[in-house]
């Protein structure tokens, strides 16, 4: 069955300091895995995807995540924390009987201290 | 709109009310899907339509949760008879295209409480 876990629930990292927030997934197939950000009463944003080609891949507000097939992970970095970053992260791996049910990780809290 | 509209934003209902939650998609975004989103947990998947067709429902709880888009576009999300357990936060998703590999928007969703 196809899962995702966000080991962390919470983190605290100071401002310009780096961040890697940790997913592993579990899936049959090779996975199209996303991470979203969620600010406070806010929907959902994509941060970035990756579908397929270069495991390195780029997203928005200078994050970025590696694919990791032995390790069936999907980690997103940053290396300077701004104090806008702090919201809930959630890992996701798009899947289901259809192809396109998302899946997501129970997320990760991230806190920004001055 | 530019985005995905939900409506209300906020809801709250006494338990064994009926609910109807609105999800307005970006115009001409075939695929359009239903999470339900607990405090502190993720969102999880209800249900899934392709255009005016509901292809997969498996993540409804049970027969009091209802999902119609009858012409293709704007959904509805009913809830019969609510109970306390129903209180979460309702998004709704919608993408351009089908398949595993297409990203989704999300509105912002409604937060139902059942007092």
């Amino acid at each position: 069955a196809q899962s995702v876990t966000q080991p962390d629930i919470h983190i605290t990292v100071s401002e310009g300091a780096s961040l890697e927030l940790r997913c592993n997934y579990s899936y049959g197939a090779t996975p199209y895995l996303f991470w979203y950000v969620q600010s406070p009463g806010q929907g959902l944003q994509l941060l970035l995807k990756y579908f397929s080609g270069d495991t390195l891949v780029q997203g928005i507000k200078g994050f970025e995540a590696e694919f990791k097939r032995s390790q069936s992970s999907f980690n997103l970095r940053k290396p300077s924390v701004h104090w806008s970053d702090a919201a809930e992260y959630f890992c996701a791996v798009g899947a289901g009987n259809t192809g396109n049910q998302f899946y997501f990780g129970t997320g990760t809290s991230l806190t920004v201290i001055p | 709109g530019a985005g995905v509209s939900q409506s209300p934003r906020y809801k709250v209902a006494k338990r064994g009310q009926d609910v109807a939650l609105r999800c307005d998609p970006i115009s001409g975004h075939v695929s359009l899907f239903w999470y339900q989103q607990a405090l502190g947990q993720g969102p999880e998947f209800l249900t899934y339509f392709q255009n005016e067709a509901q292809l997969d429902k498996s993540g409804l709880p049970s027969d009091r949760f209802f999902a119609e888009r009858p012409e293709g576009s704007v959904s509805t999300l009913k809830i019969q008879r609510t109970q306390q357990e129903d209180s979460a936060v309702y998004l709704c998703a919608s993408s351009k295209t089908t398949g595993g590999n297409t990203e989704a928007f999300f509105g912002q969703g409604t937060r139902l409480t059942v007092v």
